[in-house]
């Protein structure tokens, strides 16, 4: 069965400091991997995709990383900002054929970034 | 604007009362599916469509219905909501038939849907 799990479930941090949001998967045959951000009462916003070849990707201050070896992918928020205090989400997709895939989404982790 | 829209974005009702959540694209995209959310789960899918008249069962259709008879809508329809429908809903759409690496799926805002 695919799986995704993100850790920590939920982190507290300070405005301008730096974090590091770790997803790990069971996903085969593995596709692309997302992560979104997800506002209070919104709907997810993709922050980077990846696929099998790539193994960084950068959006602003957002930094997607993935060791498809391992199986592991990490999301840095660089210089913090009230603004990043959000759900973010890992979403792990396999391939079915046709470039096409299924998702698979992880439980997010709660980031809240304190004055 | 380029959006999905979802109505009602709130809405409480009663056990059995058959009910509707319209979801809308305005970007002419082919793909549209819906989700829930519920606490310590991740977004789970319901149902999606590769296109009008098209539709397929996600990894929980149990209790939902839909339709597509036009590209830009897809409600979704509880015929007799229980308590165990009640959720976080959200509709979604990418641009392609089927969901590939190249796309994003763009989210409506959410439904928050209780059932009493």
């Amino acid at each position: 069965k695919n799986q995704v799990e993100q850790s920590p479930q939920s982190l507290i941090i300070l405005e301008g400091k730096n974090c590091t949001l770790q997803c790990n998967y069971t996903v085969s045959p593995f596709s692309n991997l997302r992560w979104y951000k997800q506002d209070t009462g919104r709907g997810p916003v993709s922050l980077t995709i990846m696929t099998f070849s790539e193994n960084t990707k950068s959006n602003g201050r957002y930094t997607a990383t993935l060791d498809a070896d391992t199986k592991q992918s990490s999301l840095h928020i660089t210089a913090s900002q009230l603004s990043d205090s959000a759900s973010y989400i890992c979403v792990v997709s396999a391939g079915i054929g046709g470039g096409s895939y299924i998702p698979t989404f992880g439980r997010g982790t709660s980031l809240i970034v304190h004055p | 604007e380029a959006q999905v829209t979802q109505n009602p974005r709130y809405l409480i009702t009663v056990t059995g009362k058959k009910l509707t959540v319209t979801c809308s694209q305005n970007m002419n995209h082919e793909y549209m599916s819906w989700y829930r959310q519920d606490p310590g789960l991740g977004l789970r899918q319901i149902y999606y469509s590769m296109n009008v008249e098209v539709t397929d069962k996600g990894d929980v259709p149990e209790g939902y219905k839909v339709s597509r008879k036009e590209k830009r809508n897809f409600p979704l329809i509880l015929e007799s909501p229980s308590p165990n429908q009640t959720s976080l809903y959200f509709c979604a759409s990418s641009p392609s038939g089927q969901l590939i690496f190249t796309d994003t799926q763009y989210f409506g805002p959410g439904t928050r849907l209780t059932v009493l």
